[in-house]
């Protein structure tokens, strides 16, 4: 299977929270991150959380991470037509793996105005 | 400001030529990383260097090259010999100690 699984689309209203989910399946990574991309551009990271925390928030988003079930999600606050983009979750390979990340295929955003 | 560049934006070729993109970076990162987007299909490694002359094949290097004379440059060629050239071709980079890449703005390859 997959090594990072995202859902393919997310459709919200304006205003209402955005939750983005990711599975992965590397048990050894050390970060996983959350990027965006934004059409026509190169990808801009929003956030990343260190696999010994369970949750990291700034500003308007939530990063949670069940270590367990290898599971990520990124909440995005009071969400805005800008935020409107292709999410990309990401994990680190294991040790020795000289920091080569593994991307899911992205969760396509669109909000509602 | 330092950042990474791809030149150009939008890049149209003939079927069966090369074509060489440009990747720049001025980061002083040591590594540095191309991937390919195609739509639904997120992104796939194609070649990364850790080190000035020095690269591996990612998971879909055929019908790719690439070289790493310079650190602050990592151009990928696109030869006759890939199936299906036409994507969107992301360089990244990294500095060493730190697993958080960099993105250039990419370029799109249309092969007609």
């Amino acid at each position: 299977g997959e090594d990072v699984e995202q859902s393919l689309f997310l459709s919200v209203r304006e205003g209402d929270s955005s939750v983005i989910n990711c599975t992965y399946t590397d048990s050894s990574s050390t970060y996983l991150y959350w990027y965006k991309q934004e059409p026509g551009a190169g990808l801009q990271l929003l956030t990343y959380i260190f696999s010994n925390m369970d949750m990291k928030q700034d500003q308007r988003l939530t990063v949670l991470l069940n270590k367990k079930d290898k599971h990520l999600s990124l909440r995005i606050a009071d969400t805005q037509t800008g935020d409107s983009a292709i999410y990309f979750c990401a994990e680190s390979r294991g040790r020795g793996s000289q920091g080569n990340l593994i991307f899911g295929k992205g969760t396509k955003l669109s909000v509602k105005p | 400001d330092g950042g990474i560049t791809q030149s150009p934006k939008y890049l149209f070729r003939k079927e069966g030529q090369n074509v060489t993109l440009s990747c720049e970076q001025n980061l002083n990162h040591d590594a540095m990383y191309w991937y390919r987007q195609d739509p639904g299909q997120g992104l796939r490694l194609i070649y990364y260097s850790q080190i000035v002359n020095d690269f591996q094949k990612g998971d879909i290097a055929e019908g790719y090259s690439v070289s790493r004379e310079k650190k602050e440059s990592f151009p990928l060629t696109v030869t006759s010999a890939q199936k299906n050239p036409t994507a969107f071709y992301l360089c990244a980079s990294r500095t060493s100690g730190d697993n958080e890449q960099f993105f250039g703005p990419g370029t799109r390859l249309t092969v007609l």
